[in-house]
């Protein structure tokens, strides 16, 4: 069954500095991947989707996300770090019968 | 559109009693899931409908839970017995399609057994 991982429960930058969040799957190439973010106190909301239609994907507020089959990663990066971009951030893929498949998230502080 | 509706947003209980937490998807969506987030197990996936049907609820941690979707615009997940482990964050998401969509995400019924 597909899954996915995800590095790092806590990265802490400093605000304009550079983000980036791993995520790499377990098997076959995926359809699909996501990135969710969860801001606290609210429910996840989607921050960009890999389709296959192009590897690097832009999404929301400034973030992109590679898909690099030779590295099995599908890695969320962001140039500058805002304070506002503290939050938790999940990578899902679609595994079997279930349509989406989170990693366990890392939770993402940014310093002023 | 509201996005998806649920409620309460907090619930405090006392082991034993019976929960509903109750969810109205986006109109139109045709897929409905119930997660549970814990931070031990992260998001789960407890079970989900197409068309109202439950499709796969392979996920509900026991026959202590159960779900429902009596028509397309309202869904219930019932804990009864509750029990002190079964505190969590509880989302309902929904989707247009089963796969490649978007899942909408509502904000979460916060459950504390005592």
């Amino acid at each position: 069954a597909q899954s996915v991982t995800q590095l790092g429960s806590h990265v802490s930058v400093s605000e304009g500095a550079l983000v980036l969040l791993r995520c790499n799957y377990s098997s076959s190439v995926p359809p699909y991947l996501f990135w969710y973010v969860q801001y606290p106190n609210q429910g996840l909301q989607l921050l960009l989707k890999y389709t296959s239609a192009a590897t690097l994907v832009k999404g929301i507020n400034g973030f992109e996300a590679e898909f690099k089959k030779s590295e099995t990663s599908f890695h969320l990066t962001k140039p500058s770090a805002h304070m506002s971009d503290a939050a938790e951030y999940f990578c899902a893929v679609p595994s079997g019968n279930t349509p989406l498949v989170f990693g366990k998230g890392t939770r993402l502080s940014v310093i002023a | 559109d509201a996005g998806v509706i649920q409620s309460p947003r907090h619930e405090v209980t006392e082991m034993g009693q019976e929960v509903t937490l109750r969810c109205k998807p986006i109109s139109g969506h045709d897929y409905l899931f119930w997660y549970r987030q814990t931070m031990m197990r992260g998001l789960e996936l407890l079970i989900y409908f197409n068309n109202n049907v439950p499709i796969d609820d392979s996920g509900m941690p026991e026959d202590r839970f159960s779900a429902k979707m009596p028509n397309a615009s309202f869904s219930t997940l019932k804990i009864q017995p509750s029990e002190p482990r079964d505190s969590a964050v509880y989302f309902c998401a929904s989707s247009r399609r089963r796969y490649q969509e978007t899942q909408y995400f509502g904000p979460g019924t916060r459950l504390l057994v005592l």
